[in-house]
């Protein structure tokens, strides 16, 4: 099983502020799939974004970036200009590039965007 | 988003008991999940069924019972549950396709007494 670590498991931020969460993951293969998904207290998985690891660019959407390290096994998620509507659970998770479809996720970081 | 909709959204079950929980998705895709989500430990995966075939079953034991009916349903039968597996129980959909991300629904909390 591919092993994916978020090791901050709270952050807070001031509204208007940017805040940037870690991930690293554990794996041999070349290419495969990482996300970042929002879990906010309705309790539902909201995909923020995907990046194939075979494409150098960072993938964006919106006030939401990555940065993408793979030699150093890092997908870090970069929210700008917080808003309190991101307040939520954020999980990292990563997929091989096999046809099983399985998503393996970090622990989650919970992020509080203060008033 | 309202592509994944699963019910009940709470459940509360004695060990006895036998209860379903139900999950559609809206969404066209032909791969579903159910995952398990615990307090202060990652995301489980389940199972997973692609065009209605069970593909997956990660070591689930036997009190968990799966069905998938067709491509746009999925269920989960649970009997003689014990309080350890009291969780968020999260059903998500994909096309088929290798990278294709996962859409999730609003997810059961069942509480097992």
């Amino acid at each position: 099983a591919q092993t994916v670590t978020q090791s901050q498991p709270e952050m807070s931020v001031q509204e208007a502020e940017t805040v940037t969460l870690s991930c690293t993951y554990d794996t041999s293969e070349s290419n495969y799939y990482l996300f970042w998904y929002k879990q906010p207290p309705s309790r539902q998985m909201i995909l923020v974004i995907r990046q194939e690891a075979y494409k150098q660019q960072n993938a964006t959407e919106n006030r939401f970036s990555v940065n993408f390290q793979k030699a150093a096994k890092s997908f870090s998620l970069k929210i700008s200009d917080s808003q309190l509507g991101d307040t939520a659970m954020y999980f990292c998770a990563f997929m091989k590039p096999t046809n099983d479809y399985k998503l393996s996720f970090g622990a989650g970081t919970t992020v509080t965007v203060r008033a | 988003e309202t592509g994944v909709t699963q019910t009940p959204r709470h459940l509360v079950m004695g060990m006895t008991n036998k209860k379903s929980l139900k999950c559609e998705q809206h969404l066209g895709h032909n791969a579903m999940y159910w995952y398990k989500q615990s307090a202060k430990k990652p995301l489980e995966l389940m199972f997973v069924y692609n065009f209605k075939e069970q593909t997956e079953n990660n070591s689930v034991p036997s009190r968990f019972s799966p069905e998938c009916p067709n491509s746009s349903h999925l269920f989960l039968h649970l009997h003689t549950l014990q309080p350890e597996d009291s969780a968020l129980y999260l059903c998500a959909s994909s096309q088929t396709g290798v990278g294709s991300p996962l859409h999730f629904g609003n997810g059961t909390r069942l509480t097992v007494t």
